[in-house]
């Protein structure tokens, strides 16, 4: 596609409920990144696929989070049981790859009530 | 292990004055070194990036970054600000550590004051 695509762009949900965020990556792009943001905050690092595969998931702040790719292309971040803490603008980019930049998506603004 | 520090987290500026906003990293392997920026209510942009060769680099809308090895440096720079450039800036850092994976530095918020 034109850009990195995220939906929904904005999801409220209440405590407890589990959320599932889209990532539609730029085609060709093989490298994927989840970021969030928290208000006044920077981009906390979640995860990184090269491919469908994730060599980094350091970043993931629970394990009631977690996130696939499959066919190299499209990406779901799933969050189980949220919580208040979670609320955060969550971001989504791809890349070419080694020493490429990164183009992200517009994010998912989530609010847990 | 890779990171990134920005060193400030608001810089407040007059409108034509110069502006540098620092950032510093650190690893152990060769790295490539990228500046964002995010203006109000829009997503994250590159504003330019080092991948090698000459250490300074130039960016879109004047702003340019200097690499220093010896350092660790790769500060951002714009000789005179508008007030267009108010927005978040964000440094990062990606190196061949858990494959190639970018990490972002926490942000510095530019104001340009009239």
């Amino acid at each position: 596609g034109a850009g990195v695509s995220q939906s929904p762009s904005n999801k409220v949900t209440e405590k407890g409920k589990d959320v599932e965020l889209r990532c539609d990556p730029i085609s060709g792009h093989t490298a994927l990144y989840w970021y969030r943001q928290s208000l006044g905050q920077g981009l906390e690092f979640l995860i990184y696929f090269q491919g469908n595969s994730a060599p980094d998931k350091s970043g993931l702040p629970s394990d009631r989070f977690s996130a696939e790719r499959t066919g190299g292309s499209v990406s779901t971040l799933t969050i189980q049981r949220t919580q208040q803490e979670d609320s955060a603008v969550y971001l989504c980019a791809s890349s070419l790859g080694q020493g490429a930049s990164a183009f992200f998506g517009q994010g998912t603004r989530l609010t847990v009530v | 292990a890779q990171s990134v520090t920005q060193l400030d987290s608001q810089v407040p500026v007059f409108e034509e004055a110069p502006v540098e906003l620092r950032c510093n990293y650190s690893s152990s392997v060769s790295v490539y070194l990228f500046w964002y920026v995010q203006y109000p209510n829009q997503g994250l942009q590159l504003l330019l990036k080092y991948l090698s060769g000459s250490t300074l680099v130039k960016g879109i809308n004047g702003f340019e970054a200097e690499f220093n090895k010896s350092q660790t440096s790769f500060h951002l720079r714009k000789p005179s600000v508008h007030i267009s450039d108010t927005a978040e800036y964000f440094c990062a850092v990606s190196g061949n550590t858990g494959g190639f994976k970018t990490i972002f530095g926490a942000g510095t918020r530019l104001f340009v004051k009239a």
